[in-house]
């Protein structure tokens, strides 16, 4: 069983669509980061959160540490938006500074 | 932000040859570094966590000495796959971190290794 969940595993969206990619995880966590990989492989730290919530232009990230839960959102979606988005959290105590990473949502955005 | 540069970003090369790929922080010291592994469609899979001036801890089924890391200073660590085989063809991505910005996670640009 995979420590960090996320789903959906593929989203298809029209240009201008609201999205929200959800993350779940049952490790005890010092932060939890959202990660953007691009075609050619290269990932951008989009997020790191370790409560409440974060904006950065059209993305919103939030996190509920009572439920183990995050949502990655997306305002006014665009085709550049298209990627593969990662749920990450970092351990803490034994594991910190490990990451243990969700299997990524492939998101493909129309024109 | 900080940056980290991985190099080469793609290598092709003959089974049974060693490659190396090298992971730089610019600026800033890495103190711990990691490297992972990913395959098409597949989550990142924790290989080792290396450690400036210390032998790299290894994650379980992953070998060590197939997978040679080396974090000799606090801005470079190397990962040297040897004697490659084609099973080895995969995208191999290092993170960085250390002292202030140990939680944050800066990547490399990841190296696509294929083994002919």
């Amino acid at each position: 069983k995979n420590e960090v969940e996320q789903s959906p595993q593929n989203l298809t969206a029209q240009e201008g669509e609201f999205i929200t990619i959800n993350c779940s995880y049952s490790v005890g966590i010092s932060a939890l980061h959202w990660l953007q990989q691009h075609p050619g492989g290269g990932i951008v730290s989009l997020f790191m959160l370790s409560s409440g919530k974060k904006k950065h232009g059209r993305l919103i990230a939030t996190i509920n540490i009572q439920e183990k839960h995050s949502s990655l959102h997306i305002t006014a979606s665009h085709p550049r938006d298209s990627a593969v988005y990662i749920c990450a959290v970092r351990g803490r105590g034994s594991t910190l500074g490990r990451l243990y990473f969700g299997r990524g949502t492939q998101l493909t955005v129309w024109p | 932000g900080a940056v980290v540069s991985q190099h080469p970003s793609r290598v092709i090369c003959k089974s049974g040859t060693s490659v190396k790929i090298e992971c730089r922080s610019l600026d800033f010291q890495a103190t711990t570094m990691f490297w992972y592994r990913q395959f098409p469609k597949q989550s990142l899979m924790l290989m080792a966590t290396s450690n400036e001036g210390s032998k790299a801890t290894y994650e379980q089924g992953v070998e060590k000495d197939k997978f040679l890391i080396n974090h000799a200073s606090l801005t470079l660590s190397t990962l040297t796959v040897t004697s490659a085989h084609p099973e080895d063809s995969s995208f191999y991505i290092c993170s960085a971190g250390g002292g202030a910005l140990f939680a944050e996670a800066f990547f490399g640009q990841g190296t696509r290794l294929t083994v002919v």
